[in-house]
Protein backbone atom coordinates (compact mmCIF):
# COMPACT_ATOMS: atom_id res chain seq x y z
CA UNK A 1 0.00 0.00 0.00
CA UNK A 2 0.69 3.86 -0.08
CA UNK A 3 2.29 3.86 -3.52
CA UNK A 4 2.46 7.27 -5.06
CA UNK A 5 3.29 7.95 -8.90
CA UNK A 6 5.04 10.66 -10.87
CA UNK A 7 4.69 11.40 -14.68
CA UNK A 8 6.70 11.97 -16.12
CA UNK A 9 9.56 10.31 -15.09
CA UNK A 10 12.02 12.41 -16.93
CA UNK A 11 11.68 15.47 -18.99
CA UNK A 12 14.54 17.13 -21.03
CA UNK A 13 13.04 20.98 -22.54
CA UNK A 14 13.86 24.21 -23.71
CA UNK A 15 14.31 26.94 -21.98
CA UNK A 16 11.07 29.44 -21.70
CA UNK A 17 8.78 26.33 -21.72
CA UNK A 18 6.59 25.64 -19.53
CA UNK A 19 6.40 21.48 -17.60
CA UNK A 20 3.59 20.50 -15.89
CA UNK A 21 4.58 17.19 -13.33
CA UNK A 22 1.59 14.95 -12.23
CA UNK A 23 1.76 13.93 -8.44
CA UNK A 24 -0.89 10.84 -8.09
CA UNK A 25 -1.24 8.32 -4.75
CA UNK A 26 -3.08 5.78 -5.96
CA UNK A 27 -4.13 3.24 -3.21
CA UNK A 28 -4.82 6.37 -0.60
CA UNK A 29 -6.80 9.69 -0.39
CA UNK A 30 -3.84 12.27 0.32
CA UNK A 31 -5.08 14.72 2.88
CA UNK A 32 -1.81 16.69 2.10
CA UNK A 33 1.10 16.56 -0.82
CA UNK A 34 3.99 18.26 -0.79
CA UNK A 35 7.10 19.02 -3.87
CA UNK A 36 10.55 18.94 -2.84
CA UNK A 37 13.25 19.12 -4.87
CA UNK A 38 16.74 17.75 -4.96
CA UNK A 39 19.67 19.33 -6.60
CA UNK A 40 23.07 16.87 -6.95
CA UNK A 41 24.66 15.73 -4.13
CA UNK A 42 22.33 17.59 -1.96
CA UNK A 43 19.30 16.56 0.21
CA UNK A 44 15.53 17.28 -0.24
CA UNK A 45 14.46 20.61 -0.21
CA UNK A 46 10.32 21.26 0.77
CA UNK A 47 9.57 23.77 -1.93
CA UNK A 48 5.56 23.56 -0.89
CA UNK A 49 3.11 22.33 0.81
CA UNK A 50 -0.76 21.43 -0.81
CA UNK A 51 -4.60 20.64 0.48
CA UNK A 52 -6.88 19.69 -1.54
CA UNK A 53 -8.74 22.38 -2.46
CA UNK A 54 -6.57 24.71 -0.94
CA UNK A 55 -3.92 27.18 -1.87
CA UNK A 56 -0.29 25.87 -1.75
CA UNK A 57 2.15 27.21 1.13
CA UNK A 58 5.30 27.77 0.02
CA UNK A 59 8.74 27.86 1.30
CA UNK A 60 10.42 31.07 1.56
CA UNK A 61 12.43 31.51 -1.27
CA UNK A 62 10.53 29.99 -3.45
CA UNK A 63 8.82 31.72 -6.25
CA UNK A 64 4.80 31.06 -6.53
CA UNK A 65 4.17 32.37 -10.01
CA UNK A 66 7.00 30.28 -11.23
CA UNK A 67 5.97 26.74 -9.39
CA UNK A 68 2.55 26.72 -9.75
CA UNK A 69 0.87 23.67 -7.50
CA UNK A 70 -2.88 22.56 -7.85
CA UNK A 71 -4.38 20.34 -6.08
CA UNK A 72 -7.29 18.87 -7.36
CA UNK A 73 -8.61 15.82 -6.10
CA UNK A 74 -7.24 13.85 -2.91
CA UNK A 75 -5.42 11.54 -5.29
CA UNK A 76 -3.69 14.07 -7.69
CA UNK A 77 -1.27 17.25 -7.30
CA UNK A 78 0.40 19.03 -10.58
CA UNK A 79 3.59 21.10 -10.19
CA UNK A 80 4.09 23.46 -13.49
CA UNK A 81 7.28 24.71 -13.65
CA UNK A 82 6.73 27.97 -16.01
CA UNK A 83 9.46 29.54 -17.97
CA UNK A 84 12.12 26.78 -17.19
CA UNK A 85 15.53 27.97 -17.26
CA UNK A 86 18.71 25.78 -16.77
CA UNK A 87 19.06 26.76 -13.28
CA UNK A 88 15.45 24.38 -12.31
CA UNK A 89 16.97 21.23 -13.48
CA UNK A 90 16.54 19.06 -10.66
CA UNK A 91 15.17 15.92 -9.61
CA UNK A 92 11.43 17.00 -8.42
CA UNK A 93 9.77 14.89 -5.97
CA UNK A 94 6.29 14.61 -4.81
CA UNK A 95 4.89 12.95 -1.57
CA UNK A 96 1.57 12.11 -0.01
CA UNK A 97 0.02 11.66 3.20
CA UNK A 98 -3.03 10.97 4.55
CA UNK A 99 -2.05 10.49 8.41
CA UNK A 100 -0.68 13.98 8.48
CA UNK A 101 2.31 12.68 9.50
CA UNK A 102 3.84 9.69 7.65
CA UNK A 103 5.25 10.94 3.48
CA UNK A 104 4.91 8.39 0.80
CA UNK A 105 7.25 9.91 -1.62
CA UNK A 106 6.73 9.31 -5.67
CA UNK A 107 9.52 7.86 -7.87
CA UNK A 108 10.47 11.61 -8.79
CA UNK A 109 10.96 13.50 -12.07
CA UNK A 110 14.48 14.66 -13.96
CA UNK A 111 13.75 18.00 -15.26
CA UNK A 112 16.55 19.08 -17.62
CA UNK A 113 16.54 22.44 -18.97
CA UNK A 114 18.52 23.35 -22.26
CA UNK B 1 16.10 27.70 11.22
CA UNK B 2 15.49 24.30 11.26
CA UNK B 3 18.90 21.87 10.96
CA UNK B 4 19.20 18.24 10.63
CA UNK B 5 22.68 17.25 10.96
CA UNK B 6 24.23 13.30 9.43
CA UNK B 7 27.40 12.98 9.06
CA UNK B 8 27.96 12.54 4.98
CA UNK B 9 30.85 9.80 4.72
CA UNK B 10 31.26 7.70 3.33
CA UNK B 11 30.60 4.49 6.25
CA UNK B 12 31.77 1.54 5.23
CA UNK B 13 30.92 -1.67 7.36
CA UNK B 14 31.72 -5.18 6.32
CA UNK B 15 28.63 -7.33 5.32
CA UNK B 16 27.51 -9.20 8.55
CA UNK B 17 28.29 -6.17 11.03
CA UNK B 18 26.09 -3.83 12.38
CA UNK B 19 26.17 0.00 11.00
CA UNK B 20 25.20 3.28 13.40
CA UNK B 21 24.64 6.66 11.04
CA UNK B 22 23.52 9.27 13.41
CA UNK B 23 21.66 12.38 12.91
CA UNK B 24 21.10 15.67 15.41
CA UNK B 25 18.61 18.31 14.80
CA UNK B 26 18.46 21.95 16.19
CA UNK B 27 14.58 22.23 16.76
CA UNK B 28 13.87 21.13 20.34
CA UNK B 29 10.15 21.19 19.53
CA UNK B 30 10.64 18.68 16.74
CA UNK B 31 8.04 15.61 17.27
CA UNK B 32 8.18 12.79 14.73
CA UNK B 33 11.48 11.22 13.01
CA UNK B 34 11.74 9.56 9.91
CA UNK B 35 14.64 7.73 8.22
CA UNK B 36 14.41 6.74 4.65
CA UNK B 37 16.93 5.37 2.32
CA UNK B 38 18.02 6.88 -1.31
CA UNK B 39 19.72 4.92 -3.64
CA UNK B 40 21.79 6.89 -6.54
CA UNK B 41 19.24 8.17 -9.02
CA UNK B 42 16.10 7.14 -6.67
CA UNK B 43 13.35 8.67 -4.47
CA UNK B 44 13.74 8.28 -0.91
CA UNK B 45 12.28 4.56 0.33
CA UNK B 46 10.61 5.32 3.82
CA UNK B 47 12.60 2.43 6.56
CA UNK B 48 11.14 3.62 9.86
CA UNK B 49 9.71 6.70 12.07
CA UNK B 50 10.01 6.90 15.48
CA UNK B 51 8.05 9.26 18.01
CA UNK B 52 9.00 8.65 21.86
CA UNK B 53 12.09 8.39 23.24
CA UNK B 54 13.81 5.40 22.85
CA UNK B 55 14.15 2.47 20.92
CA UNK B 56 11.87 0.75 18.04
CA UNK B 57 12.44 -2.19 16.31
CA UNK B 58 11.90 -3.54 12.64
CA UNK B 59 13.18 -6.39 11.54
CA UNK B 60 17.32 -5.35 11.21
CA UNK B 61 16.39 -1.66 11.50
CA UNK B 62 16.72 0.13 15.05
CA UNK B 63 15.92 3.90 15.53
CA UNK B 64 16.68 5.30 18.53
CA UNK B 65 15.83 8.69 19.90
CA UNK B 66 16.75 10.67 22.59
CA UNK B 67 15.13 14.70 22.63
CA UNK B 68 17.03 15.77 25.49
CA UNK B 69 20.31 15.19 23.58
CA UNK B 70 18.26 15.98 20.07
CA UNK B 71 20.07 13.19 18.57
CA UNK B 72 17.79 9.95 16.40
CA UNK B 73 20.10 6.97 14.98
CA UNK B 74 19.86 4.14 13.21
CA UNK B 75 21.04 0.78 13.67
CA UNK B 76 20.77 -1.93 10.81
CA UNK B 77 21.97 -5.28 11.73
CA UNK B 78 23.26 -7.94 9.84
CA UNK B 79 24.23 -5.76 6.89
CA UNK B 80 24.12 -6.60 3.85
CA UNK B 81 25.31 -5.28 0.46
CA UNK B 82 21.93 -3.89 -0.91
CA UNK B 83 21.96 -1.87 2.32
CA UNK B 84 24.52 -0.01 0.46
CA UNK B 85 22.36 3.31 -0.10
CA UNK B 86 22.69 7.15 1.17
CA UNK B 87 20.37 7.01 4.37
CA UNK B 88 18.30 10.16 4.88
CA UNK B 89 16.94 11.16 8.45
CA UNK B 90 13.98 13.52 8.04
CA UNK B 91 12.36 15.73 10.89
CA UNK B 92 8.67 16.97 11.07
CA UNK B 93 9.13 20.16 13.71
CA UNK B 94 5.54 20.74 14.02
CA UNK B 95 3.98 17.41 13.67
CA UNK B 96 0.65 16.88 11.89
CA UNK B 97 0.96 17.52 8.24
CA UNK B 98 3.85 19.40 7.95
CA UNK B 99 6.92 19.07 5.28
CA UNK B 100 10.04 17.17 6.31
CA UNK B 101 13.49 18.79 6.71
CA UNK B 102 16.25 16.13 5.71
CA UNK B 103 19.75 16.20 6.28
CA UNK B 104 22.42 15.71 3.77
CA UNK B 105 22.15 12.06 4.09
CA UNK B 106 24.96 9.31 5.21
CA UNK B 107 26.53 7.46 2.49
CA UNK B 108 26.57 3.95 3.46
CA UNK B 109 28.70 1.24 1.91
CA UNK B 110 28.61 -2.38 3.11
CA UNK B 111 31.41 -3.99 1.73
CA UNK B 112 31.08 -8.12 1.28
Amino acid sequence: GAVVSQHPSRVICKSGTSVKIECRSLDFQATTMFWYRQFPKQSLMLMATSNEGSKATYEQGVEKDKFLINHASLTLSTLTVTSAHPEDSSFYICSASWTGDTQYFGPGTRLTVL
Amino acid sequence: QKEVEQNSGPLSVPEGAIASLNCTYSDRGSQSFFWYRQYSGKSPELIMFIYSNGDKEDGRFTAQLNKASQYVSLLIRDSQPSDSATYLCAVNSRGGADGLTFGKGTHLIIQP
